[in-house]
């Protein structure tokens, strides 16, 4: 089945400063999320974004579906922003149907 | 909208008993997926279901787990009995791919506990 692999697992930041958030795929999709899921559980989808780009205030999404990886930006990150990341591509020939990946886990610093 | 509910937000139940979790999707959504989220296995998908039908299951450990979706405003995940390996959070979601975008809304969670 497809593999889905997120990096880096972990990432610590001071407030202010930038990072990107990388996921890669085994095989093509036309189905990609990325989640934030907060420190109290709660799953935010941030983007769908099955190729090209897209903004939204802070956060930023890059996906080149040909060579199998998306981006997430974030930038002048708040501690707000802190909690993992997921992202979920589609599997099994269902467009609507995901598998997440493991996550990259953010702490932003005061 | 409110937003895709779950209850209840927590449950504590003893092993053997049965749990009901219940979902309700947001309005006009015709998918509605259950994930159940364990640090070991991360997150994974259950079963879901489109105009109340389910269209896959395969996902659902044993036969212990059953899902109903008798209206379009409402979904339930029944384990029956429940054993201590159950315990995990169980979130339901829901999207509307007919609009053009297929992105999920998560509800806030259920978090079980078998003892």
């Amino acid at each position: 089945g497809i593999q889905v692999e997120q990096s880096p697992p972990d990432l610590i930041l001071q407030e202010g400063a930038n990072s990107t958030l990388r996921c890669n795929f085994s095989d093509s999709v036309n189905n990609l999320q990325w989640f934030h899921q907060n420190p109290w559980g709660q799953l935010i989808n941030l983007f769908y974004i099955p190729s090209g780009t897209k903004q939204n205030g802070r956060l930023s999404a890059t996906t080149v579906a040909t060579e199998r990886y998306s981006l997430l930006y974030i930038s002048s990150s708040q501690t707000t922003d802190s909690g993992v990341y997921f992202c979920a591509v589609n599997y099994g020939g269902a467009t609507n149907k995901l598998i997440f990946g493991t996550g990259t886990l953010l702490a932003v610093q005061p | 909208d409110a937003g895709v509910i779950q209850s209840p937000r927590h449950e504590v139940t003893e092993m053997g008993q049965e749990v009901t979790l219940r979902c309700k999707p947001i309005s006009g959504h015709d998918y509605l997926f259950w994930y159940r989220q364990t640090m070991m296995r991360g997150l994974e998908l259950l079963i879901y279901f489109n105009n109340n039908v389910p269209i896959d299951d395969s996902g659902m450990p044993e036969d212990r787990f059953s899902a109903k979706m008798p209206n379009a405003s409402f979904s339930t995940l029944k384990i029956q009995p429940s054993e201590p390996r159950d315990s995990a959070v169980y979130f339901c979601a829901s999207s509307d791919p007919g609009t053009g975008d297929y992105g999920y809304t998560f509800g806030s969670g259920t978090r079980l506990t078998v003892v």
